[in-house]
């Protein structure tokens, strides 16, 4: 596709409830990255992908964060039984290949929990 | 653990005005450092800085790199209104399956009329 897109743009959920965010990358991008920005923060580092594996889990938040890539192409971030600190906008990028070139950004997710 | 920090936090200036932003960081395995501009979701890529001394330039921006010192600038010259967005720095490290880049909180740049 022309550039990385993620849905939905705007998520409202209560609380304990389960959200699944999704993210298409650029066409060809063999790497895929999930960040989490909240209010006034940088953006933190969740994880990423190489292909449809993920080596490093280890900057998801908890163990309630999850996330998957199949066929190499989309992926998606499962956040179970939110908390209202999961509230933030949830950004996904892609690249050819990890560390090797530019990350292109998606227009994020904004993720509300009441 | 790694970590980047940008200064100003925020910053307030005139059309026509040249702005500094800074970056510091501390990575382990350093590879590269990255500026982005974030106007709304999206941040946009401007500049990857692998190399020492070597200034990178892109119309009124430029940006330059300091490995000895762990840090770099940003410097944008005759500031538009459209500049106006937060201005991120990232550290990257050389990758393996630790791979990981760490951002600043960024510089929250104003540019008045």
């Amino acid at each position: 596709g022309a550039g990385v897109s993620q849905s939905p743009s705007n998520k409202v959920t209560e609380k304990g409830k389960d959200v699944e965010l999704r993210c298409d990358p650029i066409s060809g991008h063999t790497a895929l990255y999930w960040y989490r920005q909240s209010l006034g923060q940088g953006l933190e580092f969740l994880i990423y992908f190489q292909g449809n594996s993920a080596p490093d889990k280890s900057g998801l938040p908890s163990d309630h964060f999850s996330a998957e890539r199949t066929g190499g192409s989309v992926s998606t971030l499962t956040i179970q039984r939110t908390q209202q600190e999961d509230s933030a906008v949830y950004l996904c990028a892609s690249s050819l290949a990890v560390s090797r070139a530019t990350q292109y950004f998606g227009p994020g997710t904004r993720l509300t929990v009441l | 653990e790694d970590k980047v920090v940008q200064s100003p936090l925020s910053l307030v200036v005139h059309e026509g005005d040249t702005v500094t932003l800074n970056c510091s960081y501390e990575v382990t395995n350093f590879r590269s450092l990255l500026w982005y501009k974030q106007e709304k979701k999206a941040p946009t890529f401007l500049f990857m800085l692998t190399s020492s001394g070597i200034e990178k330039k892109s119309g009124r921006l430029s940006s330059i790199l300091d490995k000895k010192e762990l840090f770099s600038i940003l410097n944008i010259t005759a500031t538009q209104t459209g500049d106006s967005a937060v201005y991120l720095c990232a550290g990257e490290n050389s990758g393996g399956s630790n791979y990981k880049l760490t951002f600043g909180k960024g510089t929250l740049l104003t540019v008045n009329p």
